[in-house]
């Protein structure tokens, strides 16, 4: 069965950086676009960045532009995000997800359980 | 950015009636528009996409509609489980991706 395991987060000071992980089995992790959607604390969802299938093309959200980097290992079934210069604002759960293959448009058919960022001084 | 409002906020109903909730884009999204359903302390679970495309193994209870700006998830009868935070997201301006702020379905 489809798996998606996210790790990494935790507890940074505003200006740390924090990278994470996401670990995917039962698919074949080399054919799906990937992304890194985040919700705030009692908040709704907010998609953070995409990445095609062989990691040749990203997007990113307007908020994290220029501080957050995702990237993928195929050979090792495993999707990143490494978040640089963060904010409070940031604060999160953190979910990464698979795009779903048999829609037109974009969604995500199956999610991670989500790891938590907290970003306090 | 095409914004998402979803209404109502909150929508109590009683197990065994209807639900309609509502999603309104602000300019066409064609039919790229997706619904997800959310428990406590769950990761969100795909219900339609592309409007009406009912997702793997979701019940035939949950049904969706629309195109352009205005899309309905409908219900057709709830069952005690039914009750969570829906959202509807839509990636019609791609690589833009963007979720409604969510409507609370709760036991009356």
């Amino acid at each position: 069965q489809v798996q998606l395991v996210e790790s990494g987060g935790g507890l940074v000071k505003p200006g740390g950086s924090l990278r994470l992980s996401c670990a995917a089995s039962g698919f074949t992790f080399s054919d799906y676009y990937m992304s890194w959607i985040r919700q705030a604390p009692g908040k709704g969802l907010e998609w953070v960045s995409y990445i095609s299938s062989s990691g040749s093309t990203i997007y990113y959200a307007d908020s994290v532009k220029g501080r957050f980097t995702i990237s993928r290992d195929n050979a090792k079934n495993s999707l990143y995000l490494q978040m640089n210069s963060l904010r409070a604002e940031d604060t999160a759960v953190y979910y990464c997800a698979r795009d779903n293959i048999a829609a037109a448009g974009s969604s995500f058919d199956y999610w991670g359980q989500g790891t938590l960022v907290t970003v306090s001084s | 950015e095409i914004v998402l409002t979803q209404s109502p906020a909150t929508l109590s109903l009683s197990p065994g009636e209807r639900a309609t909730l509502s999603c309104r884009a602000s300019q066409s999204v064609s039919s790229y528009l997706a619904w997800y359903q959310q428990k406590p302390g769950q990761a969100p679970r795909l219900l339609i996409y592309d409007a009406s495309n009912r997702a793997t193994g979701i019940p035939a209870r949950f049904s969706g509609s629309g195109s352009g700006t205005d899309f309905t998830l409908t219900i057709s009868s709830l069952e005690p489980e039914d009750f969570a935070v829906y959202y509807c997201q839509q990636r019609s301006n791609w690589p833009q991706i963007t979720f409604g702020q969510g409507t609370r379905l709760e036991i009356k």
